[in-house]
C-alpha cells in the first residue's frame, strides 16, 4: 500500500526566509504533483513532476524529484506572506491512472 | 481558462437523508474523480467517475453508499446516501484534460450532517 508522508506538517517562517518542504512515499512512483489549498478554497496545482530528477520552479517554488530516494522536496525562497497556505504532495499509485495518494499536508505560515 | 462547475457548494443534511452533488465542466476531459477531504484532513480518492460504465472505487468506498454517475464527457454526479454525521465532509470533483497533466479540483462541496 502506497504511503505518502510529508514533513514538517506545520511550519512558521519569517518572510525572507528560505525552507523546505518534504514528501516521502513508500512504493516505487514516477509521478508526483503538488498542490497548494487556501483556507476555505480548493486546490490549485503547482507542479507536476514526471520523472526522476525533474525540477521544476515558478516564482519563489521550486520542486524536485528523487524517484530512487522516493522523495520530492518543495523549497521556498525567500518566502512572502502571499505563500501562506496549505500544501500537499501527491503521488500516483498507478501510473498514468492518476489514482493519487496525498501526503497530509503542510500548513504554511509565513509572518510579516 | 476550462471551469469546473460544482453544486451544491454547501449544505446542512439530516442524517438518513441522500444528497446528490453534480460537477460540471465546460469542455471535455479524459477523466473525472471524486474525491472526499475531512475537516482539517487530506484527500481520499472515493472513485473514478467512468463515461458510460460503473465507476471504480476505492478501498472502502462502495456504490451503495457513494453511487456515481458519468452520463458524458462533460458531467458527473456522486450521491452520499443514507448520511451520518461522519459522511460530514469536503467533497470534491476533479478533472484531468491529457496525458501527463494534473488534476484539476472544483471548488468543493461542504456538506454538514445533523
Amino acid at each position: 500500500e502506497l504511503k505518502v508522508e510529508q514533513n514538517p506538517l506545520f511550519l512558521s517562517m519569517q518572510e525572507g526566509k528560505n525552507y523546505t518542504i518534504y514528501c516521502n512515499y513508500s512504493t516505487t512512483s514516477d509521478r508526483l504533483y503538488w498542490y497548494r489549498q487556501d483556507p476555505g478554497k480548493s486546490l490549485e496545482s503547482l507542479f507536476v513532476l514526471l520523472s526522476n530528477g525533474a525540477v521544476k520552479q515558478e516564482g519563489r517554488l521550486m520542486a524536485s524529484l528523487d524517484t530512487k530516494a522516493r522523495l520530492s522536496t518543495l523549497h521556498i525562497t525567500a518566502a512572502v506572506h502571499d505563500l501562506s497556505a496549505t500544501y500537499f504532495c501527491a503521488v500516483d499509485r498507478i501510473q498514468g491512472a492518476q489514482k493519487l495518494v496525498f501526503g497530509q499536508g503542510t500548513r504554511l505560515t509565513i509572518n510579516p | 481558462s476550462a471551469v469546473i462547475s460544482q453544486k451544491p457548494s454547501r449544505d446542512i443534511c439530516q442524517r438518513g437523508t441522500s444528497l446528490t452533488i453534480q460537477c460540471q465542466v465546460d469542455s471535455q476531459v479524459t477523466m473525472m474523480f471524486w474525491y472526499r477531504q475531512q475537516p482539517g484532513q487530506s484527500l481520499t480518492l472515493i472513485a473514478t467517475a467512468n463515461q458510460g460504465s460503473e465507476a471504480t472505487y476505492e478501498s472502502g468506498f462502495v456504490i451503495d453508499k457513494f453511487p456515481i454517475s458519468r452520463p458524458n464527457l462533460t458531467f458527473s454526479t456522486l450521491t452520499v446516501s443514507n448520511m451520518s454525521p461522519e459522511d460530514s465532509s469536503i467533497y470534491l470533483c476533479s478533472v484531468v484534460w491529457g496525458v501527463n497533466q494534473p488534476q484539476h479540483f472544483g471548488d468543493g462541496t461542504r456538506l454538514s450532517i445533523l
